[in-house]
């Protein structure tokens, strides 16, 4: 069974343009989520999607964020205008709906990543 | 606002020589408390998921035990190949979102 991947691997773009980056779940998974790691700091959640719908969007930064699901496959996260504090790994994750256990937490595996340098 | 934090931030180990990693957690009620590992370079690979006190999972030299307040992750007998850092992240009730702590990155010599 093929893993979360995303794509690019790396981005290095300049202050002020646009970068999109794209997750493909699991196949299957209808939760795909999005979270960010700045240098130094832990992972963060950004943002939760069930199937297309956004469930959560509490830790999306600010309005140049823009997550997309259309048809609720793959995703898109773009940044648009880029600034120099965007720069981190962003991460996709995704997990089925329903939970491993009847009370249990849904467990959520990663894709590798995706760089993004703002310079 | 959860709160996680593991200790200690790094660790060298030589090999055979057993460890432990702790994460220290906040949590309004605990949904699950989840265990990574991740190497240079990639994501976050799923270990273990701990949903109650008392409960144990392991995993080849790994080992996850569970309190109220805590986890601790314990390495017996560790390899080169289990050089990484491990990460802990805790989910809360009717909560999708995972909080992770910062890790501890474990190496292994030889």
């Amino acid at each position: 069974e093929a893993g979360v991947t995303q794509f690019p691997s790396h981005s290095v773009i300049e202050k002020g343009q646009t970068v999109t980056l794209r997750c493909d779940p699991i196949s299957g998974h209808d939760n795909l989520y999005w979270y960010r790691r700045v240098m130094g700091k832990e992972i963060k959640f950004l943002l939760h999607f069930v199937k297309e719908s956004k469930q959560d969007e509490s830790g999306m930064p600010n309005n140049r964020f823009l997550a997309e699901r259309t048809g609720g496959t793959y995703s898109t996260l773009k940044v648009q205008p880029a600034e120099l504090e965007d720069s981190g790994v962003y991460f996709c994750a995704s997990s089925q709906v329903k939970p491993h256990r009847l009370a249990g937490a849904y467990e959520q595996y990663f894709g590798p990543g995706t760089r993004l340098t703002v310079t | 606002e959860d709160q996680v934090t593991q200790s200690p931030e790094a660790l060298r180990l030589q090999e055979g020589e057993s460890s432990s990693l702790n994460c220290s957690y906040t949590v309004s009620g605990l949904r699950g408390l989840f265990w990574y590992r991740q190497d240079p370079g990639k994501g976050p690979e799923f270990l273990f998921t701990l949903y109650s006190a008392g409960e144990e999972k392991e995993k080849e030299r790994l080992k996850a035990t569970l309190t109220k307040k805590e986890s601790f992750l314990h390495i017996t007998a560790p390899k080169p190949e289990d050089s990484a850092t491990y990460l802990c992240a805790v989910q809360a009730p009717n909560d999708y979102k995972l909080s992770f702590g910062a890790g501890t990155t474990v190496t292994v010599r030889a």
